[in-house]
């Protein structure tokens, strides 16, 4: 079954940019989403289709995907951006599935 | 406003049953994909199953056998039904909307929580 890597952890001061990696293998023929989610609530759609945007998500949230790797980007990061961080795919085959990579705690410092 | 709304969990011995409902608002459950997605405490999003709208169903091979979703079109609610819970079952189950084109899920409901203990 196809399995995407994210790191277990990242941190970043206020203000500079933070990247998420999520590695799959060529990850870049896929379509990959990433979702917040902070304690106590449930996951909210930052990026979708790699780098798309849903309405209401700032554009200091953004995504790439290319080769074996599907990256979020936010820029001047905030301390309410501290949270987990999770990637997905959609495998819509014979016998679909969906997969999540394993999360990534966002530390603001 | 689209909204999404579970209940039904609560605490169950191990082999035991539960019905989990997500009454939908705001759209057509029967018109959309449908998914639930778990939580095990402390652990990542772990996808349970699908359900099209065209009826067809899928499960992660975790749950396959022992998990059926289904859907009342008349109550436009998504259901799922786990049998033959284990402790690994323990975890917040959320339901959510599957866009077809990308494959994301846009909308979540809050959670409910089921606990299999004895």
């Amino acid at each position: 079954s196809y399995v995407l890597t994210q790191p277990p952890s990242v941190s970043v001061a206020p203000g500079q940019t933070a990247r998420i990696t999520c590695g799959g293998n060529n990850i870049g023929s896929k379509s990959v989403h990433w979702y917040q989610q902070k304690p106590g609530q449930a996951p909210v759609l930052v990026v979708y289709d790699d780098s798309d945007r849903p309405s209401g998500i700032p554009e200091r949230f953004s995504g790439s995907n290319s080769g074996n790797t599907a990256t979020l980007t936010i820029s001047r990061v905030e301390a309410g951006d501290e949270a987990d961080y999770y990637c997905q795919v959609w495998d819509s085959s014979s016998d679909p599935h969906v997969v999540f990579g394993g999360g990534t705690k966002l530390t603001v410092l | 406003e689209v909204q999404l709304v579970e209940s039904g969990g609560g605490l169950v011995q191990p082999g035991g049953s539960l019905r989990l409902s997500c009454a939908a608002s705001g759209f057509t459950v029967s018109s959309n994909y449908m998914s639930w997605v778990r939580q095990a405490p402390g652990k990542g999003l772990e996808w349970v199953s699908v359900i099209y709208s065209g009826g067809s169903t899928y499960y992660a091979d975790s749950v396959k056998g022992r998990f059926t979703i289904s859907r009342d079109n008349s109550k436009n609610t998504l259901y799922l039904q786990m049998n033959s819970l284990r402790a690994e079952d323990t975890a917040v189950y959320y339901c959510a909307r599957l866009k077809l084109l990308g494959g994301q899920f846009d909308y979540w409901g809050q959670g409910t929580l089921v606990t299999v203990s004895s």
